[in-house]
């Protein structure tokens, strides 16, 4: 299986900052056919389901603010919430899909500061 | 209104079965795969079956192969799990998803919650 670790578990930002949430897989993602990473980015609230971010990388799901990024190539993938909002307080979690329904990393916890 | 509602969950003994099931409106569930996807408390999601869109073809973690089965009813737009054999390390929330560009998650239920224990 492919092993997804996220740095780091928390982390704690004050409102109106950057949050950057690193997530590294244990081999390459990349789907040759599209040249694409099938890495995706989701954010998890408490008492609610899991919403989908971020695919391929960096494409936004519509309806996802735009301080969501996403970033990244080879192994090492990075997701980055500019201008922090009391709303994105949750657990993030990167997720690849290059095999059958894919292997989630551990979440990181953001938190205001 | 897109909506997948997960149900059946409940506490069950180490050894005992379960069966889950989640009904679906608001898109054409006929035309997709679809997932079961779980939580371990304090962990990351696992995911755990997945199932064609006309039910012919299944897949399974290695974690469940063997204990576990998916099935759906396109006719009632309801999707299930068949657990059987159920460990303590089974218990969890399970989440029905929809997998779709190549296999992210874009829908998901709000979960129901299986407890292995005596």
């Amino acid at each position: 299986d492919i092993v997804m670790t996220q740095s780091p578990d928390s982390l704690a930002v004050s409102l109106g900052e950057r949050a950057t949430i690193n997530c590294k897989s244990s081999q390459s993602i990349l789907y040759s056919p599209t040249n694409k990473n099938n890495l995706a980015w989701y954010q998890h609230k408490p008492g609610q389901s899991p919403k989908l971010l971020i695919y391929w990388t960096s494409t936004r799901e519509s309806g996802v603010p735009d301080r969501f990024s996403g970033s990244g190539s080879g192994t090492d993938f990075t997701l980055t919430i500019s201008n922090l909002q009391a709303e994105d307080v949750a657990i993030y979690y990167c997720h690849q899909y290059l095999s059958t329904g894919g292997t989630f990393g551990q979440g990181t916890r953001v938190e205001i500061k | 209104e897109v909506q997948m509602e997960e149900s059946g969950g409940g506490l069950v003994q180490p050894g005992g079965s379960l069966k889950i099931s989640c009904i679906v409106s608001g898109f054409t569930f006929s035309n997709y795969w679809m997932n079961w996807v779980r939580q371990a408390p304090g962990r990351g999601p696992e995911w755990v079956a997945q199932i064609k869109p006309d039910g012919s073809a299944d897949y399974y973690a290695d974690t469940v192969r063997g204990r576990f089965t998916i099935s759906r009813d396109n006719a009632k737009n309801s999707l299930y799990l068949q657990m059987n054999s159920l460990r303590a390390e089974d218990t969890a929330v399970y989440y029905c998803s929809r997998p779709t560009r190549g296999g992210t998650n874009d829908l998901w239920g709000q979960g129901t919650m299986v407890t292995v224990s005596s």
